[in-house]
């Protein structure tokens, strides 16, 4: 039972280019949805996160958008740079006496920005 | 501050072995997790470890022993290694806020 799906698998982009990679998630008790970036032999770091209770968040170059009534949520790479090709993970998670303790992730998408 | 150290970085084990994967952080952080990651799976969660002295099942924990040794330290054993617990293990802790840091990951091959 996957309960975060994420698309694509692989994503290829120009440099400059703005990269879109989407989740979707079953469980109406996620409250909290963050996105990893993981580069090659190296543990995910936390990029963003988004709670529900706002449609959008923005720090930088990366947005996430949240469709609560979809559960969907999605992150956007503007001008899209060779040193964001890494692997990105979605998560989701329920809230527990103010933690965060089991991310349920998706399976990824490899992000490749071409020069 | 290290942040998250694993040891070892690289394993091969043959069926049947045994091994503790070491796992200490220095952000004085409460919780500890151990994830395993496996080609086009994402990760899975095996154990976690909400406070000092409690330890958890997460999605994934067949095969797979923890002891949270004090506030630092979370160990993950393999009491008998089997080729489907080939991956890359990885640790992670949290504190106060939402986010879990991650380890660089322990790569087992189980032969």
């Amino acid at each position: 039972q996957q309960q975060v799906k994420q698309s694509p698998q692989s994503l290829i982009v120009q440099k400059g280019g703005i990269s879109i990679i989407n989740c979707a998630y079953e469980n109406t008790a996620f409250d909290y949805f963050p996105w990893y970036q993981q580069f090659p032999g190296k543990g995910p770091a936390l990029l963003i996160a988004i709670r529900p209770d706002v449609s959008e968040k923005k720090e930088g170059r990366f947005t996430i958008s949240f469709n609560k009534s979809a559960k969907q949520f999605s992150l956007h790479i503007m001008d899209s740079q060779p040193g964001d090709s890494a692997t990105y993970f979605c998560a989701a998670s329920k809230m527990s006496g103010g933690s965060n303790y089991k991310l349920t992730f998706g399976k990824g998408t490899l992000l490749t920005v071409n020069p | 501050n290290a942040g998250v150290t694993q040891t070892p970085k690289f394993q091969v084990l043959k069926t049947g072995q045994s091994m503790t994967l070491q796992c200490a952080q220095d952000m004085n952080h409460n919780s500890m997790y151990w994830y395993r990651q496996d080609p086009g799976m994402g990760l899975r969660l095996i154990y976690y470890s909400a406070s000092e002295g409690t330890t958890d099942k997460g999605e994934v924990p067949n095969g797979y022993n923890v002891s949270r040794l004090n506030k630092r330290e979370f160990s993950l054993r393999l009491e008998s290694a089997a080729p489907s617990q080939t991956s890359v293990y990885f640790c992670a802790s949290s504190g106060l806020t939402d986010t879990q840091y991650f380890g660089p990951g322990t790569r087992l091959t189980v032969l």
